[in-house]
């Protein structure tokens, strides 16, 4: 298996405009996982996601953010309009049921929202 | 303040030393206790993690528990370049708590090993 897969890697846009990221969990995965990276506050969840649906949604910081997993293999994160404070380096990573510990990650997306 | 607490560093050590990772916790209900390690720009891998008290040791990776301390250590023998990176520690509640998909992360050390 390739590993959790995110796309773009690298993402720079203009306050204002809609930002679409997108990840590929690794296949069998029941479990998904949206988490941003920033120096002041490290890692964060934002949103978990099981066998395609959203569980726990509590980390989004606000309306602007949205997530959906239409079905096992795909999943995106939108931001909607975006801001400079969102810029942050955005991950995803899935895991089985009972691996309870063991996520796996993706490389993440660098957003820049200048 | 933060359930989980880790000292950012950086921690600069030559080749061979041992290193010692450290993270506090407050909260009590957590029972999963995971050591991830991040290389620049890539994305976090698990090293190893432990459920509940005690040690666990994985070549020159050793994972330690001390709950009554809410205090969790990663020690790196005979450290080696290609260690350098950022550690983060995580830790999750267990099954019986509904909490237990939360991972929480502590905000990594940057350690790097000088040859």
């Amino acid at each position: 298996d390739a590993g959790v897969i995110q796309s773009p890697r690298h993402e720079v846009t203009e306050m204002g405009q809609e930002v679409t990221l997108r990840c590929k969990p690794i296949s069998g995965h029941d479990y998904l996982f949206w988490y941003r990276q920033t120096m002041m506050r490290g890692l964060e969840l934002l949103i978990y996601f099981n066998n395609n649906v959203p569980i726990d949604d509590s980390g989004m910081p606000e309306d602007r953010f949205s997530a959906k997993m239409p079905n096992a293999s795909f999943s995106t994160l939108k931001i909607q309009p975006s801001e400079p404070r969102d810029s942050a380096v955005y991950f995803c990573a899935s895991r089985q049921e009972l691996k309870r510990a063991e996520a796996f990650f993706g490389q993440g997306t660098r957003l820049t929202v200048v | 303040q933060k359930e989980v607490e880790q000292d950012p560093g950086p921690l600069s050590v030559p080749e061979g030393a041992i290193v010692s990772l450290n993270c506090t916790y407050s909260n009590s209900a957590f029972q999963y206790f995971m050591w991830y390690r991040q290389y620049s720009r890539k994305g976090p891998e698990l090293l190893m993690y432990t459920y509940s008290s005690g040690n666990k040791e994985d070549g020159r990776f050793t994972a330690q528990v001390d709950k009554s301390s809410k205090y969790i250590s990663l020690f790196i023998r005979d450290s080696q370049p290609s260690d350098s990176a950022t550690y983060l520690c995580a830790m999750s509640e267990g099954p019986e708590s509904g909490g237990y998909q939360k991972v929480t992360f502590g905000t990594g050390t940057k350690l790097q090993v000088i040859p």
